[in-house]
């Protein structure tokens, strides 16, 4: 079955290490989205990609990097300079065909320690 | 840039009764996609329904249905007959129509949804 696949689930981070978060898709989706969640305020966008081995900055990029070596993969790091770290962080992906629509993995749980 | 609101944090309703969740946004486009996402208490996100900006027909999914708005920038949900799996945080988003479909797609805020038997 096709889908968005994000590992690990749950992810304890000690403070000033840097993790990564995985995002494989097998849509044949072209571009490839990260959002943090936080309650009360939505999903908010960390870096997107169109293309591979193109990425942009979302809305909240400061302490996030990410690569975009092959279509199927968009692994997230999250750097020792985010802050405040501890969120729920998912990944999507479109198509470039009409009637677009975004799936989703099942989320990554980060928490600092 | 591109922004989308929701103003009601948090709704309820009871069972077999219609709700109606709000949505605005703001925008310079003039071809679009909007959707509501429906996150249940699994966080799995799940697409309730799309609209594109270009028709003037309002998109429907069996009870799911909207109030589509264009020159008000409003783009609200309603959802008929409530059931208590309707329960969930709803997500209401926008993504330009670009050459390859795959813009920047930007959520609101959510709004939480209760249903009561």
């Amino acid at each position: 079955d096709g889908g968005i696949t994000q590992s690990p689930k749950y992810l304890f981070r000690k403070e000033g290490q840097n993790v990564t978060l995985s995002c494989e898709q097998n849509l044949n989706h072209d571009a490839m989205y990260w959002y943090r969640q936080d309650p009360g305020q939505g999903l908010r966008l960390i870096y997107y990609s169109q293309i591979v081995n193109d990425f942009q900055k979302g809305d909240i990029a400061e302490g996030y990097s990410v690569s975009r070596e092959k279509k199927e993969s968009f692994p997230l790091t999250v750097t020792s300079a985010q802050k405040n770290p501890t969120a729920f962080y998912l990944c999507a992906s479109t198509t470039d065909r009409a009637n677009t629509e975004a799936f989703f993995g099942q989320g990554t749980r980060l928490t600092v320690v | 840039a591109q922004t989308v609101t929701q103003s009601q944090p948090e709704m309820s309703v009871q069972e077999a009764e219609t709700v109606t969740l709000s949505c605005t946004y703001d925008t310079s486009e003039s071809n679009y996609y909007l959707f509501w996402y429906k996150q249940p208490p699994s966080r799995q996100m799940i697409l309730v329904i799309r609209q594109e900006a270009y028709k003037q027909q309002n998109a429907t999914e069996n009870r799911f249905s909207v109030n589509f708005q264009k020159a008000a920038k409003s783009f609200s949900l309603k959802i008929s007959d409530s059931q208590l799996g309707d329960t969930a945080m709803y997500f209401c988003a926008f993504m330009k129509q670009s050459f390859y479909n795959t813009d920047k797609l930007i959520f609101g805020t959510g709004t939480r949804l209760q249903v009561f038997p």
